[in-house]
């Protein structure tokens, strides 16, 4: 399968600072990215769509200035949680889906990322 | 009712038994249909993709789909304790803005030794 990368794996900030996660197709180029956040024992919860050279589309609920995304090229997709407050503590994880080739939507995702704040 | 619905389990299983997990969705037109696995504190990973009616084997792993129905099942042969994990199923339906999935809430398999 292709390989998404996450980069931090883990990170734990106080409260009020912004936190940078970075997603990454390795051997493929992806238009389309996604980002879900997943609590303990929880489902995952699609928190928006980041399109290559765009705007991301957000899920209901999704406050787009808390959450901000860019997808700046086939292979990259960032997400910034912005003045992080401990309510956003959880595990954000992005999946990305191949850009050509197939129609049939495979999404592989990255191994996610664990935020901590404090 | 659920987008998808999947029994959340624990599914308990020995060791070397089958296990079979079951999937349903609800919107008809649906085409692609995907199993995950995720173990605890991980993410997801693709571990089968079907597309069309029947039956599509990958090594332990068989996929089932009926469009008629609305389901889509996993068996898991020769069960072992690595494949103790969250199974989790997802559908793509065709008016899903953007390709995004729909997933279940998963089902927990435990293999016993």
């Amino acid at each position: 399968g292709a390989v998404v990368s996450q980069h931090p794996s883990r990170v734990i900030c106080k409260s009020g600072t912004s936190v940078k996660i970075e997603c990454r197709s390795l051997d493929f180029q992806a238009t389309t990215m996604f980002w879900y956040r997943q609590f303990p024992k929880k489902s995952l919860m699609l928190m928006a769509t980041s399109n290559e050279g765009s705007k991301a589309t957000y899920e209901q609920g999704v406050e787009k200035d808390k959450f901000l995304i860019n997808h700046a090229s086939l292979t990259l997709s960032t997400l910034t949680v912005t003045s992080a407050h401990p309510e956003d503590s959880s595990f954000y994880i992005c999946s990305a889906r191949v850009a050509s080739g197939t129609i049939y939507n495979e999404q592989f995702f990255g191994p996610g990322t664990r935020l901590t704040v404090l | 009712q659920k987008e998808v619905e999947q029994n959340s389990g624990p599914l308990s299983v020995p060791e070397g038994a089958i296990a079979s997990l079951n999937c349903t969705y609800s919107d008809r037109g649906s085409q692609s249909f995907f199993w995950y696995r995720q173990y605890s504190g991980k993410s997801p990973e693709l571990i089968m993709s079907i597309y069309s009616n029947g039956d599509k084997e990958d090594g332990r792993f068989t996929a089932q789909l009926n469009k008629a129905s609305q389901y889509v099942s996993l068996l898991i042969r020769d069960s072992q304790p690595s494949d103790s994990a969250t199974y989790l199923c997802a559908v793509n339906p065709p008016r899903a803005a953007g390709n995004k999935l729909t997933f279940g809430g998963g089902t927990r398999v435990l293999v016993k030794p």
